[in-house]
């Protein structure tokens, strides 16, 4: 079955680095992306990932995949207020345009 | 380019009564989708469609149905709501290209009394 989960919650200081953690079932997954929430906004594509790939980074951020495990992480490098939103992961699979997201990490950032 | 808009961005429904949810995009996108967000659940695919007059069932496709008769207008239809269908709907739109990236709208907050 699809089942994509991350933990519900995350604080941090502003400047340090954030890691945010997904895990996934399937093995199909072709992509797996990292979108983000601000209050009251729809989501934002952060970034994407193709399964065959281990790592990307994008300024700030940098994704790890690791299949064997199927786990997904997103680090946010110097992590400031703005960064303060939701996060979710999600993942789709050959055959199907509609993604599977998982329930979401909020993410607060100290000042 | 005004991106994917919805409308209404707040509406308030008492238990039977029906409604549209309009969801627009103006990138020439072939797949839109309808989603739900419920706190603690993430977002819960509804219906979607891969282009202009076609529709499939997502996740959770009881108590919706929708149309996709213009290729930019995709619309959610409650004919009788009800309580559980307080949520905030989100409409996305892809195109066919790799990747597959979803564009959302900003929303409708729903509330079924």
């Amino acid at each position: 079955g699809e089942d994509v989960e991350q933990s519900l919650f995350l604080s941090v200081r502003e400047g340090d680095s954030s890691v945010i953690n997904c895990t996934y079932t399937d093995s199909s997954s072709t992509y797996l992306y990292w979108y983000k929430q601000e209050p009251g906004a729809g989501l934002q594509l952060l970034t994407y990932i193709f399964s065959n790939m281990d790592m990307k980074q994008d300024q700030r951020l940098t994704v790890l995949l690791n299949k064997k495990d199927k786990h997904l992480s997103l680090r946010i490098a110097d992590t400031q207020t703005g960064d303060s939103a939701i996060y979710f992961c999600a993942e789709s699979m050959t055959g199907r345009r509609a993604l599977t997201f998982g329930s979401g990490t909020r993410l607060q950032v100290q000042p | 380019n005004a991106g994917v808009t919805q409308t209404p961005k707040f509406r308030v429904l008492k238990t039977g009564q029906s409604m549209t949810l309009l969801c627009a995009q103006d990138m020439n996108h072939e797949y839109m989708y309808w989603y739900r967000q419920d706190p603690g659940m993430g977002l819960r695919l509804i219906h979607y469609s891969v282009g202009e007059g076609t529709t499939a069932k997502g996740e959770v496709p009881d108590g919706y149905n929708v149309s996709r008769l213009k290729k930019q207008n995709f619309l959610l239809g409650l004919e009788s709501a009800a309580p559980s269908q307080t949520s905030v709907y989100f409409c996305a739109s892809s195109s066919q290209g790799v990747g597959n990236e979803q564009f959302f709208g900003p929303g409708t907050r729903l509330t079924v009394l």
